[in-house]
């Protein structure tokens, strides 16, 4: 089954504990993708990956580092993470040929930082 | 920098009421898309429009581009209880990163 996956789905930290958040997809999409969700501000693009060892800053990515080390994975690290940091995230892949943009989504992440 | 707008932010109807959503764009979008995400769910893909003008039906949804592909509408006809989610438009920079609308939720009261 064709997918994006993301673990872990559920996460309470503390401020400062470094953590990641693992990404996977299994379509072989070139274009790699984090955004986060909060209330009224719809989804906001963290940071994305057109390839692999290719990634560049979306809209908000204080904070946030990536890498692209492998085609199909796409793990999305907080440092030192704030409370400013509780969120939902999610992770995309799309492919990154044609004229076709729709995106996968994963099931969602979901972080609080107390 | 880019910006992506979307009104209303909630709209609540009867079913069987139609609903639309706009979004509008500070500048000029290569294609706009729109996903659907259901309460607790993720964005699910819906459809994407590329050309200036360009109109897309998909049952009782019906999706439109505007002439300088800097706004955009989705209409639903005859809303359904399965209708309800949040409805995202969403347009790429220059750059190719993404830009979302806020979103419009959408309640349906059977």
């Amino acid at each position: 089954e064709a997918q994006v996956t993301q673990n872990p789905r559920y996460l309470i930290t503390v401020t400062g504990k470094k953590l990641t958040v693992t990404c996977s997809q299994n379509m072989n999409h070139e274009y790699m993708s984090w955004y986060r969700q909060d209330p009224g501000l719809g989804l906001r693009q963290i940071y994305y990956s057109m390839n692999v060892e290719v990634t560049d800053k979306g809209d908000v990515p204080e904070g946030y580092k990536v890498s692209r080390k492998e085609k199909r994975n796409f793990p999305l690290i907080l440092e030192s993470p704030s409370p400013n940091q509780t969120s939902l995230y999610f992770c995309a892949s799309r492919h990154n040929r044609g004229n076709s943009y729709e995106q996968y989504f994963g099931p969602g992440t979901r972080l609080t930082v107390t | 920098g880019q910006q992506v707008m979307q009104i209303p932010q909630y709209q609540h109807v009867q079913e069987g009421e139609d609903f639309t959503t706009y979004c509008n764009s500070s500048t000029t979008l290569s294609n706009i898309q729109w996903y659907k995400q259901r309460p607790g769910g993720h964005p699910v893909f819906l459809i994407q429009l590329v050309k200036s003008g360009e109109v897309k039906k998909q049952k009782r949804l019906t999706f439109q581009f505007g002439e300088a592909k800097k706004n955009s509408s989705l209409h639903i006809t005859a809303t359904q209880t399965t209708d309800v989610g949040t409805y995202f438009c969403a347009g790429p920079s220059n750059n190719n990163d993404m830009r979302f609308g806020a979103g419009t939720r959408l309640t349906v009261k059977p």
